[in-house]
């Protein structure tokens, strides 16, 4: 149980392309998702938290117009990378925590992660 | 900022030896403790969430003590098997439910 898909696994575009990432949870309700970034041989760096039905809460240093992060519903969270340059390429992968009690105390869920290269 | 430290970064393990590794972090405002095992091309997967000074967790060869006091937990694996191999990642939070992530330290079993 407590499978997230993200997709696609790989993208690799052009700059200035916009890129959009989905995360769901198949097989359970979460009401919190985290996106993550890392660079290579650094840790996972939390970029925000979404949260089902309200605005994203972002990291300091990460710009909520450059990475959009939207959570319709209690099994989807999407984060799109607007107009993507090389900068932004890197490693993203997303989270999530069950339904119900406290968030901090339960494990995360993981997606398989999203490669993205921008040329 | 808050730091969590892992060591080593790598490891090589001769199967069937018995080892461990460290994740140490900021004793203030602690939270809980988490450790994920994320193997090649796979998502990470959740192996333990500790809370209490001195808990100690199992699953199969894998075990990890807390103490909170002094802000490490260790990870030990009994019995190290190739499908060990991985990179070992724990996380802590901080009074709050965000995860601050160490980089890892990164298990090869060698056959």
């Amino acid at each position: 149980g407590a499978v997230v898909s993200q997709h696609p696994s790989r993208v690799i575009c052009k700059s200035g392309t916009s890129v959009k990432i989905e995360c769901r949870s198949l097989d359970f309700q979460a009401t919190t998702m985290f996106w993550y970034r890392q660079f290579p041989k650094q840790s996972l760096m939390l970029m925000a938290t979404s949260n089902e039905g309200s605005k994203a809460t972002y990291e300091q240093g990460v710009e909520k117009d450059k990475f959009l992060i939207n959570h319709a519903s209690l099994t989807l969270s999407t984060l799109t990378v607007t107009s993507a340059h090389p900068e932004d390429s890197s490693f993203y992968i997303c989270s999530a925590s069950q339904l119900g009690g406290p968030v901090g105390n339960q494990p995360q869920h993981f997606g398989d992660g999203t490669r993205l290269s921008i040329l | 900022i808050l730091n969590v430290e892992q060591s080593p970064q790598s490891l090589h393990v001769q199967e069937g030896d018995s080892t461990n590794f460290t994740c140490s972090f900021p004793s203030s405002n602690f939270y809980a403790l988490h450790w994920y095992r994320w193997e090649t091309a796979k998502s990470p997967e959740a192996l333990f969430v500790m809370t209490l000074n001195g808990d100690e967790k199992k699953k199969g060869r894998i075990s990890a003590t807390l103490n909170t006091k002094e802000g490490y937990s260790y990870l030990y694996i009994k019995g190290s098997q190739p499908e060990d191999s991985a990179t070992y990642l724990c996380g802590s939070n901080f009074g709050n439910e965000k995860l601050t992530f160490g980089t890892g330290t990164r298990l090869t079993i060698i056959p």
